[in-house]
């Protein structure tokens, strides 16, 4: 069955630099992958979604970055603010009509 | 962006109680909606998945007796918790996708405590 490794449980970074979190997966490459922010006691919020034929995508100061040699995703948020601090979710659906696969999660804490 | 909401947000019931929780997608149709349960600390775990008009698929484990779901229409899926004991207690979160696939947009989720 598909795994799914995120770089670690915590990242800590100062205000202003560029916070990059990493997705690993282990089998075929998903049809979709997608990050999420989630909040604690919310529910996970839908920041980026990136196609399996898709290298890179962009949304304000947030990049993803998709690389089915390495079955790898790479997360970016460049100008890092506090407001940023949250668990990063990253999530795989292998057909775009599947249920999602997800990991367990990065959270970032950004200080001022 | 697509919209979902969760009613309740809170609820504390007692031991042996049936507490329903409502899943709507506010400005799209979901053909499909998804609910999960989250522990502290730990990811999100797939509960079932319902389309509307259909019975739901249950994950392993899952009581589909204890864990009713209905998905009447294509803007409203509930979560019947029967019968709930303590063990029950914990953060059910929905999710809606579009008939197009693709993303899941979450609901903020309902946080149930069983006393």
């Amino acid at each position: 069955s598909q795994k799914i490794e995120q770089n670690s449980e915590a990242l800590n970074i100062q205000e202003g630099k560029t916070a990059t979190l990493t997705c690993n997966y282990t089998n075929y490459s998903p049809a979709y992958l997608q990050w999420y922010r989630q909040d604690p006691g919310r529910g996970p919020v839908f920041l980026l979604l990136i196609r399996e034929n898709e290298k890179e995508k962009r949304k304000e100061r947030l990049k993803v970055t998709f690389d089915t040699t390495l079955k790898q995703s790479l997360f970016h948020i460049t100008a890092s603010q506090p407001a940023d601090s949250a668990t990063y979710l990253c999530a795989l659906d292998m057909t775009g009509y599947s249920t999602l696969t997800f990991g367990k999660g990065t959270m970032l804490l950004v200080s001022p | 962006g697509a919209v979902v909401s969760q009613h309740p947000s809170r609820v504390i019931c007692k031991s042996g109680t049936s507490v329903k929780i409502e899943c709507r997608s506010l400005d799209f149709q979901a053909t499909t909606m998804f609910w999960y349960r989250q522990f502290p600390k730990k990811s999100l775990m797939l509960m079932a998945t319902s389309n509307e008009g259909s019975k739901a698929t249950y994950e392993q484990g899952v009581e589909k007796d204890k864990f009713l779901i209905n998905h009447a229409s294509l803007t409203l899926s509930t979560l019947t918790v029967t019968s709930a004991h303590p063990e029950d207690s914990s953060f059910y979160i929905c999710s809606a996708r579009g008939l197009a696939g693709g993303t899941q947009y979450f609901g903020p989720g309902t946080r149930l405590t069983v006393l």
